[in-house]
């Protein structure tokens, strides 16, 4: 079946521009994360949602990263007035549902280059 | 100090060598444990899981896991050119939900 997928796969913007990232998690998966890949720095948490309950805002570097799952589905990370530290990729994952020995499916990612 | 730390390599070995990975961490409540492998320009993804201290083996992977000594490694046995990648450690507390992630080890298997 289809993965998780990301859009788009590149994203170049200027600096202090605001920029909106999708993901689209498999079909049936309860939980949705968002990581963030910096060169050097691995991946970093940044916010997870599952069914209805209150979003894990807890990885969010600053308060101009937001982040929201309509309909239990899809995912939109936006960043708002962008910086150069903010360049890296942004993953997505998926899995069916939290905790225990469940598994994370990520998507290809979402590599942002800030000017 | 990071919660998990992962030597990032690079590491170059010839094609059938066995190779061997390891990560270190310091959080105790850390339960579960994961290899990602990731290529280029992808998404990680899932090699091995696994809970409880000890060994488990899948082909020519094998995942250990020491809670005492809080240190965990993979090794690859007969190591191809396809195992070329970044590999990345991961770790989760007991009920928790975020992966904690090594900043990833780059191995190249060179013919």
């Amino acid at each position: 079946g289809a993965g998780v997928s990301q859009s788009p796969s590149n994203k170049v913007t200027e600096k202090g521009k605001d920029v909106e990232l999708r993901c689209d998690p498999i079909s049936g998966h309860t939980a949705l994360y968002w990581y963030r890949q910096s060169l050097g720095q691995g991946l970093e948490f940044l916010i997870y949602f599952q069914g209805n309950s209150a979003p894990d805002k807890s990885g969010l570097p600053s308060d101009r990263f937001s982040a929201e799952r309509t309909g239990g589905s899809v995912s939109t990370l936006t960043i708002q007035r962008t910086q150069q530290e903010d360049s890296a990729v942004y993953l997505c994952a998926s899995s069916l549902q939290p905790g225990g020995t469940d598994t994370q499916y990520f998507g290809p990612g979402t590599r942002l280059t800030v000017l | 100090q990071k919660e998990v730390e992962q030597d990032p390599g690079p590491l170059s070995v010839p094609e059938g060598a066995i190779v061997s990975l390891n990560c270190t961490y310091s959080n105790s409540a850390f339960q579960y444990f994961m290899w990602y492998r990731q290529y280029s320009r992808k998404g990680p993804e899932l090699l091995m899981y696994t809970y409880s201290s000890g060994n488990k083996e899948d082909g020519r992977f094998t995942a250990q896991v020491d809670k005492s000594s809080k240190y965990i490694s993979l090794f690859i046995r007969d190591s191809q050119p396809s195992d070329s990648a970044t590999y990345l450690c991961a770790m989760r507390a007991g009920g928790g939900n975020k992966l904690t992630f090594g900043t990833g080890t780059q191995l190249k298997v060179e013919l």
